[in-house]
């Protein structure tokens, strides 16, 4: 099985624009969930998506948005990015809703100039 | 929300000798703790996991312990080796908790050759 991918791996915003970033699970998970990695705060959840459903969000501004499809694939979306957002954005999938593993991709490294 | 500490920050040990990371957590609730290790550069993976029913687990040279009662657990490292270096990340969670796991803010192992 393909792990999770996630696209792109690296670009570069400057403040003010809107970034969408692209995760595709692990067939047949159908659980993802997003977390944003900076040095600083480690990781730190941002929301958890479960048959086209946000199911739980964590505590990040309104800028911070997503969305999952029929396929389980997700995208986040963040508006208006702040030089703050600059971080690794990891996706996880799981095939338990509530109680598997996650399965982390590679990540999506955003600079904010 | 589950708040996670991990201590200490960074550990530098020589090869052969054992190394232990500390967390500790604040939700009664929670009955899932998952370790990960995130190389430079790699997507954090899962190395071990325990859930509260149990009391310690054991995988080969990586082994877990928990203590619900104080609400911390630890992760043992033995005989450590030079590809152990990594940044490791513990984690808890609430089954049925949608996925949502808070994570330590992780912990730098250095193994000296």
């Amino acid at each position: 099985k393909a792990g999770v991918t996630q696209t792109p791996r690296y670009l570069i915003k400057t403040r003010g624009q809107q970034v969408t970033l692209s995760c595709s699970p692990i067939s047949g998970h159908r659980s993802v969930s997003w977390y944003q990695q900076t040095p600083g705060q480690g990781l730190q959840f941002l929301f958890e998506y479960f048959s086209e459903t946000q199911r739980n969000k964590g505590n990040f501004p309104g800028r911070f948005s997503g969305r999952q499809f029929s396929n389980s694939r997700s995208e986040m979306n963040v508006s208006t990015l702040e030089l703050g957002d600059s971080a690794l954005y990891l996706c996880a999938s799981s095939e338990d809703p509530n109680t598997g593993e996650l399965f982390f991709g590679e990540g999506s490294r955003l600079t904010v100039l | 929300g589950e708040n996670v500490e991990q201590h200490p920050s960074t550990l530098s040990v020589q090869e052969g000798d054992s190394a232990v990371i500390k967390c500790t957590y604040s939700d009664s609730a929670s009955n899932y703790f998952p370790w990960y290790k995130q190389e430079l550069g790699k997507r954090p993976q899962l190395i071990i996991d325990i859930r509260s029913n149990v009391g310690e687990k054991k995988d080969q040279r990586i082994a877990v312990t928990l203590n619900k009662t104080a609400k911390h657990f630890s992760l043992h490292i033995t005989e450590t080796q030079p590809e152990d270096s990594a940044v490791y990340f513990c984690a808890a969670r609430r089954d049925g908790g949608n996925n949502r796991l808070a994570f330590g803010k992780g912990n730098q192992v250095v193994v000296i050759p």
